[in-house]
């Protein structure tokens, strides 16, 4: 079963917009951790934020956690033609399980 | 480069056949997983190791037995391929899951005829 789950499924925006994918889970978790994956690659780590912690940022990406409505956001600034990809979430619980959602598919179009 | 490597990147089984798929790391992580993916179902986990000789079953295990003998090697065996393993396959590493991501590797694009 899956624990987190993206929103939406797929996002097309413009370059220079900002992209905002949504992540939801189900029980109480050690960390949330953002992956992307380019088409025919495999994924890369992004951020990973505590249940401790409310927001972090790494360069262009911001994310928050709100661990009483048990979701999480990715917010990617000013967006590139490179960031066209997928993009998962993971969360860890306190028993080491490392669970992905199903992803959003983001397009940035030029 | 360190990181994940994975061999073979493609390969073609008939039903029935068996093979290994090889996953190496040379950045000494304890924590390696197998995961599957399917168009719509994000990763599916399918064994994991916490250390060598130290192993254990994910959510989709059937059909996948692994063994890890050293920090470094973590072997995914198909003992005898069906059409539902056709899949896109990642191995994973990770020096501590509660600090620190995964680095995966580039997959194995497995098709079973």
């Amino acid at each position: 079963s899956q624990q987190g789950e993206e929103d939406p499924q797929a996002l097309s925006i413009q370059e220079g917009e900002n992209a905002t994918m949504n992540c939801s889970y189900k029980t109480s978790i050690n960390n949330l951790q953002w992956y992307r994956q380019n088409s025919g690659r495999g994924l890369v780590h992004l951020i990973l934020i505590r249940s401790n912690e409310r927001e972090k940022h790494s360069g262009r990406l911001r994310v928050t956690l709100d661990t009483s409505k048990k979701s999480s956001s990715l917010l990617i600034t000013a967006s590139r033609a490179a960031d066209t990809a997928s993009y998962f979430c993971a969360t860890v619980d306190y028993g080491q399980n490392f669970v992905f959602g199903p992803g959003t598919r983001l397009s940035v179009l030029p | 480069n360190a990181g994940v490597t994975q061999t073979p990147k493609f390969q073609v089984l008939k039903t029935g056949q068996s093979m290994t798929l090889q996953c190496a790391q040379d950045m000494n992580h304890e924590y390696m997983s197998w995961y599957r993916q399917d168009p719509g179902m994000g990763l599916r986990l399918i064994h994991y190791s916490v250390g060598a000789g130290i192993t254990d079953q994910g959510e989709v295990p059937n059909g996948y037995n692994v063994s890890r003998s050293t920090t470094e090697d973590f072997p995914l065996r198909l003992l005898s391929a069906a059409p539902s393993q056709t899949s896109v396959y990642f191995c994973a590493s990770s020096q501590n899951r509660d600090s620190y991501g995964y680095t995966f590797g580039s997959g194995t694009r497995l098709t079973v005829v």
